[in-house]
C-alpha cells in the first residue's frame, strides 16, 4: 500500500515568514498534486507536477517535484493569514483513484 | 456559482435513520467521486463513477449506498450508520477520468454526525 507522509503535521508561523512543507513516499509516481483545504470547505487544486525535478510557481508558492519522482515540496514565501489551511498532496494509485497524504495544517498569525 | 454543490452542509442523524447526501456539478465532468474525511486520517476514496457507471467501490460497508442517475448528479444514501461514520463527506468531479491531468473539483462537503 502506498503511503504518503507529509511533514510537518502542524505549523504555526507569523505573517511574513517563509516555510516549506514536504510530501514523501518510497514509491515512484507519474504525477503529484497539491491541494489546499480551508476550514469548512473542500480541497482546492493548486498544482499538478509531472516531470522529475519540475518546479512550478503560483504567486508566493513554489512547488518542486523530486528528481526521482518520489517526493515533493511546497515553499511559501512571506506567508499571509490567507495561506492558512490544510495542505494535501495526492498521487495516482491504480487506474481510478488518487491517494492523499496525511496533510500539513498551517496557521499563519497576523 | 461554485462548480460542485453538496447538500446538506450539515447533517445530524440517529443510528436508525435513513438520509441521503446530494452532489451536483454542471462542469461537464464525466467522473464523480465520494470521499470520506475523518479527523487525523487521510482522505479515503469511497466510490468512483465514470459516465454514470460505478467503477470503484473501495470496500465500503453496505450501509453506504451510492446512486448516480446521470453525469451531473451523485447521491450517497445512508442507513443504520454507526457513530464512527461521523465525518466530512466530500464529493468531487474531474474532467479527465481519475483527475490525472486537471485534478479534482471538490464540493464543500457534508459534515455528518451520527448520534
Amino acid at each position: 500500500t502506498q503511503l504518503l507522509e507529509q511533514s510537518p503535521q502542524f505549523l504555526s508561523i507569523q505573517e511574513g515568514e517563509n516555510l516549506t512543507v514536504y510530501c514523501n513516499s518510497s514509491s515512484v509516481f507519474s504525477s503529484l498534486q497539491w491541494y489546499r483545504q480551508e476550514p469548512g470547505e473542500g480541497p482546492v487544486l493548486l498544482v499538478t507536477v509531472v516531470t522529475g525535478g519540475e518546479v512550478k510557481k503560483l504567486k508566493r508558492l513554489t512547488f518542486q517535484f523530486g528528481d526521482a519522482r518520489k517526493d515533493s515540496s511546497l515553499h511559501i514565501t512571506a506567508a499571509q493569514p490567507g495561506d492558512t489551511g490544510l495542505y494535501l498532496c495526492a498521487v495516482a494509485s491504480g487506474t481510478y483513484k488518487y491517494i492523499f497524504g496525511t496533510g500539513t495544517r498551517l496557521k499563519v498569525l497576523a | 456559482e461554485t462548480g460542485v454543490t453538496q447538500t446538506p452542509r450539515h447533517l445530524v442523524m440517529g443510528m436508525t435513520n435513513k438520509k441521503s447526501l446530494k452532489c451536483e456539478q454542471h462542469l461537464g465532468h464525466n467522473a464523480m467521486y465520494w470521499y470520506k474525511q475523518s479527523a487525523k486520517k487521510p482522505l479515503e476514496l469511497m466510490f468512483v463513477y465514470n459516465f454514470k457507471e460505478q467503477t470503484e467501490n473501495n470496500s465500503v460497508p453496505s450501509r453506504f449506498s451510492p446512486e448516480c442517475p446521470n453525469s451531473s448528479h451523485l447521491f450517497l444514501h445512508l442507513h443504520t450508520l454507526q457513530p464512527e461514520d461521523s465525518a466530512l463527506y466530500l464529493c468531487a468531479s474531474s474532467q479527465d477520468f481519475a483527475g490525472r491531468m486537471y485534478g479534482y473539483t471538490f464540493g464543500s462537503g457534508t459534515r455528518l454526525t451520527v448520534v
